[in-house]
């Protein structure tokens, strides 16, 4: 059964700053691996998709690694912003089913 | 493309009342997931339909819930007999590429959020 967990639950960084939320997950016979941003109330906005063969993905200020053999992604964010503070989710979907399996997620906040 | 539709946005049952949510997945889009995401917690899977079938329902609750997605017009997801434990936001999802791709984005509507009186 695959399980995914995202540490730290919560982060709180000065402006400015670069950092790196982990996610694992128990299976690695994944289809793919998304990573995706809610704010309190909202729906979940995609941010990046790693497929099983790519090794990271870079969108902006965003990069996501992923390493299927240990179980593990990165979420790299660099320069941070007040507007970055949100919940930042990560997903793993499993070859052979259809569920997307989501972590807790890490709530950031970015100082000012 | 007006993305994934989720109404209403925001429903008000008591205890024992029905509550029905609907999704309209993105234009071209033929799969639909259903998530619930409780207070302070991440989104649990519910249940996978394609046109007129469901695929996965394990994260139903086997009773009072029940989910559709018929050959014309939105997924429907069906809460009988609410109690105030069914309160949380519920996200549908759909996605258009053939399962087994590992391309496969899921893109997320804004959410209904059920509050059970």
């Amino acid at each position: 059964k695959q399980e995914v967990t995202q540490i730290p639950a919560a982060l709180s960084v000065p402006e400015g700053e670069n950092l790196v939320l982990n996610c694992s997950f128990t299976d690695s016979a994944i289809y793919n691996l998304q990573w995706f941003r809610q704010d309190p109330g909202k729906g979940l906005t995609s941010l990046l998709l790693i497929q099983s063969s790519q090794r990271e993905q870079t969108s902006g200020r965003l990069n996501a690694s992923l390493d299927k053999s240990s179980g593990r992604s990165t979420l790299y964010i660099a320069a941070s912003q007040p507007g970055d503070s949100a919940t930042y989710l990560c997903a793993v979907r499993n070859t052979g089913g259809f569920k997307t399996i989501f972590g807790a997620g890490t709530r950031l906040f970015v100082k000012a | 493309n007006a993305g994934v539709m989720q109404n209403p946005r925001h429903l008000v049952r008591r205890r024992g009342q029905e509550a029905r949510l609907r999704c309209s997945p993105m234009k071209g889009h033929s799969h639909v997931y259903w998530y619930r995401q409780l207070p302070e917690e991440g989104l649990k899977f519910m249940v996978y339909l394609q046109k007129e079938n469901i695929i996965d329902e394990s994260g139903m609750p086997k009773e009072r819930f029940s989910a559709e997605f018929p050959k014309e017009g939105p997924s429907i997801l069906r809460i009988q007999q609410v109690v105030r434990g069914d309160s949380a936001a519920y996200f549908c999802a759909s996605s258009h590429l053939q399962e087994g791709s590992g391309a496969n984005v899921l893109t997320f509507g804004a959410g209904s959020r059920l509050t059970v009186l």
